[in-house]
């Protein structure tokens, strides 16, 4: 069991590029979570998926956001055309299931995106 | 909706002695989890304690412990002999029970913990 995985652990971009993030959740976990936060706040929710099927979607992801997780394993999340409010901390977490003894979310390191 | 406040943005505590950080949540459901994760300096957030609102027993885990007062909606973290290892950032979260159709967590804003030697 090596963890959580998140790359890249950190991204400079420009205002209007695509940027994606890609998540290695730790094997067999069916859960998997993406979470954004800024400084000096706590983690907010923006999807998660249930093996392959994506079951959530926060109103913080916008249109310029799309997130996948091909055949229940890694997941990327993509931002088209960044803008400098999109700089944050990317999390990605992942849990067994959902429930006692399932439920508990291990989070990766995070990407930092800074855009410019 | 659901949510968590966490009124102590920073507490300092020293080394060896017991700190209680503060959670307040507010939700209409009646069957829950609570968390406390806490999240080092450049480091990945882990869980420290977590909590089944159908629990009546305050969960323990070995210096951490969690005063949960359901009808007051308050969920507190008790650090006991405390480390300079447990310098960090703390945070509250609720996780609802039927994590079907919602399994996010919501965290609160967090607290900033200093451990003086």
């Amino acid at each position: 069991d090596t963890g959580v995985s998140q790359n890249p652990r950190h991204k400079i971009t420009k205002r209007g590029q695509n940027v994606t993030f890609r998540c290695d959740p730790i094997s067999e976990h069916n859960r998997l979570y993406w979470y954004r936060q800024t400084l000096g706040q706590g983690p907010e929710f923006l999807t998660y998926f249930q093996n392959e099927a994506q079951l959530e979607k926060s109103r913080l992801l916008s249109d310029r956001f799309s997130a996948e997780r091909p055949k229940g394993s890694f997941s990327t999340l993509e931002i088209q055309r960044t803008e400098q409010g999109d700089s944050a901390m990317y999390l990605c977490a992942s849990s067994l299931g959902w429930g006692p003894d399932t439920d508990t979310q291990y989070f990766g390191p995070g990407t930092r995106l800074t855009v410019l | 909706a659901q949510t968590v406040t966490q009124s102590q943005p920073e507490m300092s505590v020293q080394e060896a002695e017991t700190v209680t950080l503060s959670c307040t949540y507010d939700t209409s459901e009646s069957d829950y989890y609570l968390f406390w994760y806490k999240q080092p300096p450049s480091r990945q957030m882990i869980l420290v304690i977590r909590q089944e609102a159908y629990k009546q027993q305050n969960a323990t885990e070995n210096r951490f412990s969690v005063n949960f007062q359901k009808a007051a909606k308050s969920f507190s973290l008790k650090i006991s002999d405390s480390q300079l290892g447990d310098a960090a950032m703390y945070f509250c979260a609720y996780g609802r029970s039927d994590g079907g159709s919602q399994g996010n967590l919501i965290f609160g804003k967090g607290t900033k913990l200093s451990v003086k030697p």
